[in-house]
C-alpha cells in the first residue's frame, strides 16, 4: 500500500495563477482532509470530506475550493493563488473519525 | 473555535533524558487527544492517543498522560534517542469532530 499520496511535491506559483492539489490514498478510507502548516502554527484544517461527493469547510477554507468525485481521490484548488497562500499543504484520509494517515505534503510558494 | 496551547515551543535534552511536552486546552466536550510526531520533510503520524475514559497510556517508551478536569494532557518520553528528534504535536477532537492541532514542539536529542 502507497498510502496517501500528494502531487505534485512543490510549486512556485505568481500571484493570480490557479493551480490544483491532488490527493490519493488506497486505503479505502472514508474521510479526507485537507491542511495547511505555516511556521509556529500548528496544522490548519482547509476543507474536509466524510464521503466521497461530499466536501465542507474547515478552519481556514477563503481562497480554496475542493472535489472528492472518487473515494480515493481528493482535490485542492486554489483558482487565484495570493502570496498568504504559501504554505506547506498536507493531505490526510481517516477510516472514521479519529486517527489520520497524512501525506508527505506539497509546498508551495507564491511570488 | 478550540484553542490548544502547547509549551514547550523547543525542547533540547540529552540522549537517554526524558522529555515532557505538555498541552492546555479550553473545550470541556473534547474527548480524544492523540500526538503526532512529524519527521524533517515528511507529514505527520500518530504515534499515540488516549480518549477520555483514560488518565493514562503507555506504549514502550512513550506516555501520555490526561487531567480533564485541569483541561490538560502531556506527552512523556524517556530514556529519549536521537531518532526521536522532530517536531510533536498535541491535537483533539473538537466540537465538530474535528482534530484542533497545537502549535507544535521542536525536540532535539543531543548525543
Amino acid at each position: 500500500n502507497a498510502g496517501v499520496t500528494q502531487t505534485p511535491k512543490f510549486r512556485v506559483l505568481k500571484t493570480g495563477q490557479s493551480m490544483t492539489l491532488l490527493c490519493a490514498q488506497d486505503m479505502n478510507h472514508e474521510y479526507m482532509y485537507w491542511y495547511r502548516q505555516d511556521p509556529g502554527m500548528g496544522l490548519r484544517l482547509i476543507h474536509y470530506s466524510v464521503g466521497e461527493g461530499t466536501t465542507a469547510k474547515g478552519e481556514v477554507p477563503d481562497g480554496y475550493n475542493v472535489s472528492r468525485l472518487k473515494k480515493q481521490n481528493f482535490l485542492l484548488g486554489l483558482e487565484s493563488a495570493a502570496p498568504s497562500q504559501t504554505s506547506v499543504y498536507f493531505c490526510a484520509s481517516s477510516p472514521q473519525r479519529y486517527e489520520q494517515y497524512f501525506g508527505p505534503g506539497t509546498r508551495l510558494t507564491v511570488t | 473555535g478550540e484553542n490548544v496551547e502547547q509549551h514547550p515551543s523547543t525542547l533540547s535534552v540529552q540522549e537517554g533524558d526524558s522529555a515532557v511536552i505538555k498541552c492546555t486546552y479550553s473545550d470541556s466536550a473534547s474527548n480524544y487527544f492523540p500526538w503526532y510526531k512529524q519527521e524533517l520533510g515528511k507529514g505527520p503520524q500518530l504515534i499515540i492517543d488516549i480518549r477520555s475514559n483514560v488518565g493514562e497510556k503507555k506504549d514502550q517508551r512513550i506516555a501520555v498522560t490526561l487531567n480533564k478536569t485541569a483541561k490538560h494532557f502531556s506527552l512523556h518520553i524517556t530514556e529519549t534517542q536521537p531518532e526521536d528528534s522532530a517536531v510533536y504535536f498535541c491535537a483533539l477532537e473538537d466540537a465538530g469532530n474535528m482534530l484542533t492541532f497545537g502549535g507544535g514542539t521542536r525536540l532535539m536529542v543531543k548525543p
